[in-house]
């Protein structure tokens, strides 16, 4: 069945470091591709997109690539900010319905 | 537009009893989705709505969960004699379009004393 695999959690980093968070998916065709954010407390929150092969999404600073070759979207930014910690997930459109298929996210913790 | 809405944010109840939530989704969005997430996993997929239809279940679906979206507006999501297993964060989400990604609400935590 369709699938995602993130880098296992939690990522402490230093104000200012370089964030990368793998993702790689399993799915039939070339789904959609969507990284959500989930601050303490709340619900998720649409960070990013990107609907077909090299297309990439970003926002806040945050980028991901998609690469078909390789069925993967890795998250990237250059310098994080304390405000950054959360949990991150990634998350494939797959099968029928526009359902979205979570892996188990990957928490940053950025400190000062 | 105020976004998807949850009620209740929490919920404690008693092993055995029943309960409801609702969710209202953004006014334009055709397709609702509910979702249960459990402490340190990602959200996992129960069903979905177009309009006023229910279109897909989850095998994670018992027969204890209905849910209904009638006149494809608000949705609530049933859960007959409660189990402590129940216990997670309920989310809804709504959408426009396919493949645009959801909006979510900020959910209802179950806890199942």
């Amino acid at each position: 069945g369709d699938s995602v695999t993130q880098m296992e959690g939690p990522v402490t980093l230093s104000e200012e470091a370089f964030l990368t968070i793998n993702c790689t998916y399993t799915a039939t065709g070339y789904p959609s591709l969507f990284w959500y954010v989930q601050y303490p407390g709340e619900g998720l929150q649409l960070l990013l997109k990107a609907t077909k092969a090299d297309d990439k999404g970003s926002n806040k600073g945050f980028e991901a690539t998609y690469r078909k070759e390789t069925t993967s979207f890795h998250l990237e930014k250059g310098s994080v900010q304390v405000s950054d910690s959360a949990v991150y997930f990634c998350a494939p459109i797959t099968g029928g319905g526009n359902k979205l298929t979570f892996g188990t996210g990957t928490q940053l913790k950025v400190e000062l | 537009d105020t976004g998807v809405s949850q009620n209740p944010r929490h919920k404690i109840t008693k092993r055995g009893q029943n309960v409801t939530f609702r969710c209202d989704p953004i006014s334009e969005h055709n397709r609702l989705y509910w979702y249960r997430q459990t402490l340190g996993q990602g959200p996992e997929f129960l069903t979905y709505f177009q309009n006023e239809a229910q279109l897909e279940k989850s095998r994670l679906l018992s027969d204890r969960f209905s849910a209904e979206r009638p006149k494809g507006s608000f949705s609530t999501l049933e859960i007959q004699r409660t189990e402590q297993g129940d216990s997670a964060m309920y989310l809804c989400a709504s959408s426009l379009v396919e493949g645009g990604g959801y909006t979510f609400g900020s959910g209802t935590r179950l806890t199942v004393v």
